[in-house]
């Protein structure tokens, strides 16, 4: 079973076009978090939210906790945005999916 | 800034041989985990320990034992590997509760 689902699996975009990866989680959460990934395997953290809608630079995390479902937007694509793109949530443990991996093609 | 820091970055094994994967954190946080990630699959939580001198299992925690040496390092030891084991390994920390994760870079393991 998968807690946490997320989609497309796998996206390729023009540069400057505008991205959504969506993530569903079925259990209950304290925080949603959105991590990147890049080729070379580091991942880092892009956003944490329990609530509502961050912003920073061209990305957009939002999330509706009564539908347990959250997005993350990249306006304004960049080939340097290609990465696998991991939503991750703090249930009574961290629950990964398993990644959408974007390519933003010059 | 080191952040969480893993050792070593590549390494391959023959079945059977043992070893440690090394992690240590230089931010203070309470918490650490091991992670492993293999295609199409989510990162798999295999030991995590809540705070200094506590380790508990995770999803995947056959074949692997942690030592929580002190508040700074976790280790993730083989005692026998296998072939199932080949897989990329990620330490993590946080200062604890509902806060986000910092990863290290990663270990690339091959076992033969």
């Amino acid at each position: 079973k998968n807690e946490v689902e997320q989609s497309p699996q796998n996206l390729t975009a023009q540069e400057g076009e505008f991205i959504t990866i969506n993530c569903s989680y079925s259990v209950g959460i304290s925080a949603l978090h959105w991590l990147q990934q890049h080729p070379g395997g580091g991942i880092v953290s892009l956003f944490m939210l329990s609530s509502g809608k961050k912003k920073h630079g061209r990305l957009i995390a939002t999330i509706n906790i009564q539908e347990k479902h959250s997005s993350l937007h990249i306006t304004a694509s960049h080939p340097r945005d290609s990465a696998v793109y991991i939503c991750a949530v703090n249930g009574n443990q961290f629950y990964f999916g398993t990644g959408t991996s974007l390519t933003v093609i010059p | 800034n080191a952040g969480v820091t893993q050792t070593p970055k590549f390494q391959v094994l023959k079945t059977g041989q043992s070893m440690t994967l090394q992690c240590a954190q230089d931010m203070n946080h309470n918490s650490m985990y091991w992670y492993r990630q293999d295609p199409g699959m989510g990162l798999r939580l295999i030991y995590y320990s809540a705070s200094e001198g506590t380790t508990d299992k995770g999803e995947v925690p056959n074949g692997y034992n942690v030592s929580r040496l002190n508040k700074r390092e976790f280790s993730l030891r083989l005692e026998s590997a296998a072939p199932s084991q080949t897989s990329v390994y990620f330490c993590a920390s946080k200062v604890g509760g509902g806060q986000p994760q910092h990863f290290g870079d990663g270990t690339r393991l091959s076992i033969l």
